[in-house]
């Protein structure tokens, strides 16, 4: 059963342009809401992560909405640069515990300059 | 360099064969994980360690698997017997109990 949807599986947009990525979970009990940038041949990278007492958090060109009501969390880019091309994935987990991290399948992400 | 390391970086073996990773997290990382990722889809959780101890394993985990990490260091993966099906990328990661992973590049596998 997947936990955690994400959408959509590619995106391309211009430079300057705003990718807009979602996802939605299904466990209420996740409590920690990571997203992951993945360059090809290497590991995810922590980008941002939001817990569900806050609606929006920002870093940098980074921002994370979130709508706890609706199971359903979205990443942001502002002002987008070629070198944000890489593949993105949502994640949720419970903290507290080990923090096994349960992710999205992914959105391909290409900034056209 | 103080991030997560794997060696290999790339294997390739024979179907049947063994394979063994290591995994080196970042030294004040009490925590330590294994996932598995194939193409066009997110890393799928494997297995867990807090310090030496093993504390979880996904049922993805068959008994074709083992993971170690002796001296709640280093940890191996091994996965026993090869099928081609097993062909995908392992990552390692590692954590303290409040932050958020720090992934290895990963080692790939391919079984022919």
């Amino acid at each position: 059963q997947q936990q955690v949807k994400q959408s959509p599986q590619s995106l391309i947009v211009q430079k300057g342009g705003i990718p807009i990525i979602n996802c939605a979970y299904e466990n209420t009990a996740f409590d920690y809401f990571p997203w992951y940038q993945q360059f090809p041949g290497k590991g995810p990278a922590l980008l941002i992560a939001i817990r569900p007492d806050v609606s929006e958090k920002k870093e940098g060109r980074f921002t994370i909405s979130f709508n706890k009501s609706a199971k359903q969390f979205s990443l942001h880019i502002m002002d987008s640069q070629p070198g944000d091309s890489a593949t993105y994935f949502c994640a949720a987990s419970l903290s507290g515990g080990y923090q096994k991290v349960t992710f999205g399948t992914g959105t391909k992400l290409q900034v056209i300059p | 360099d103080t991030g997560v390391s794997q060696d290999p970086r790339h294997k390739i073996t024979k179907r049947g064969q063994n394979v063994t990773f290591r995994c080196d997290p970042i030294s004040e990382h009490n925590r330590l994980y294994w996932y598995r990722q194939t193409l066009g889809q997110g890393p799928e959780f494997l297995t867990y360690f807090q310090n030496e101890a093993q504390l979880e394993k996904s049922r993805l985990l068959s008994d074709r698997f083992s993971a170690e990490r002796p001296k709640g260091s280093f940890s191996t993966l091994e996965i026993q017997r090869t099928e081609q099906g097993d062909s995908a990328m392992y990552l390692c990661a590692s954590s303290l109990e409040s932050d958020g992973y720090t992934f290895g590049s990963g080692t790939r596998l391919t079984v022919v």
